[in-house]
């Protein structure tokens, strides 16, 4: 069964500054896709990036990038020139064939 | 309206009671999801929907009963709920090709908090 980990909890950064949320996964699949949800405080859940495993390329959309290592199972969210609206718990998830497994959440709160 | 959307916002229940959630898709799409959300837990997909069809129900307890009477509503019916239900229960949609294939972006709604004393 797939599994997805997120091993911070929490973790804060300071406006302006770059940080990195972890995620590992487990699969047997060679087919899936992987994605960085995030949720603000009392807001509805939205996407931030979407990689899908057959490409090499790591996925970037403006300040948010991610670091795949397929071989590793590792996909990590590097966000850059943090500002005050990031702050939100931030899930990775897997999807498969009608599988949608997420992490426990890491919670950013960044800072002024 | 757009997006998709959950009625009610905020519900209280005994156990003994019979309630329902409701959601909305205003986006076309043509799958749904049920998922639970406690904290420090991960998000667990209950049902899935792919075409009105129930394609997937990860072993959810039978006092949980979803209804998909159309592609834009799903419906999630409760009774004799136990107080380890209380949970932000969420509501997704996605447009999938092929249904089911997975891997395409989730719209979700903002939830309705259930309380179950």
């Amino acid at each position: 069964a797939q599994t997805v980990t997120q091993s911070q909890p929490e973790m804060s950064v300071q406006e302006a500054e770059t940080v990195t949320l972890s995620c590992t996964y487990d699969t047997s699949e060679n087919n899936y896709y992987l994605f960085w949800y995030k949720q603000p405080p009392s807001r509805q859940m939205i996407l931030v990036i979407r990689q899908e495993a057959y490409k090499q390329q790591n996925a970037t959309e403006n300040r948010f990038s991610v670091n795949f290592q397929k071989a590793a199972k590792s996909f990590s969210l590097k966000i850059s020139d943090s500002q005050l609206g990031d702050t939100a718990m931030y899930f990775c998830a897997y999807s498969g064939t009608y599988k949608y497994i997420f992490g426990t959440g890491t919670r950013l709160k960044v800072l002024a | 309206e757009t997006g998709v959307t959950q009625t009610p916002r905020h519900l209280v229940m005994g156990m003994t009671n019979k309630k329902s959630l409701k959601c909305e898709q205003h986006l076309g799409h043509n799958a749904m999801y049920w998922y639970k959300q406690s904290a420090k837990k991960p998000l667990e997909l209950m049902f899935v929907y792919s075409l009105e069809e129930r394609v997937e129900n990860n072993s959810v307890p039978s006092r949980f009963s979803p209804e998909c009477p159309n592609s834009s509503h799903l419906f999630l019916h409760l009774h004799t709920l136990q107080p380890e239900d209380s949970a932000l229960y969420l509501c997704a949609s996605s447009q999938e090709m092929p249904p089911g294939r997975g891997g395409y972006e989730q719209y979700f709604g903002p939830g309705t908090r259930l309380t179950v004393t």
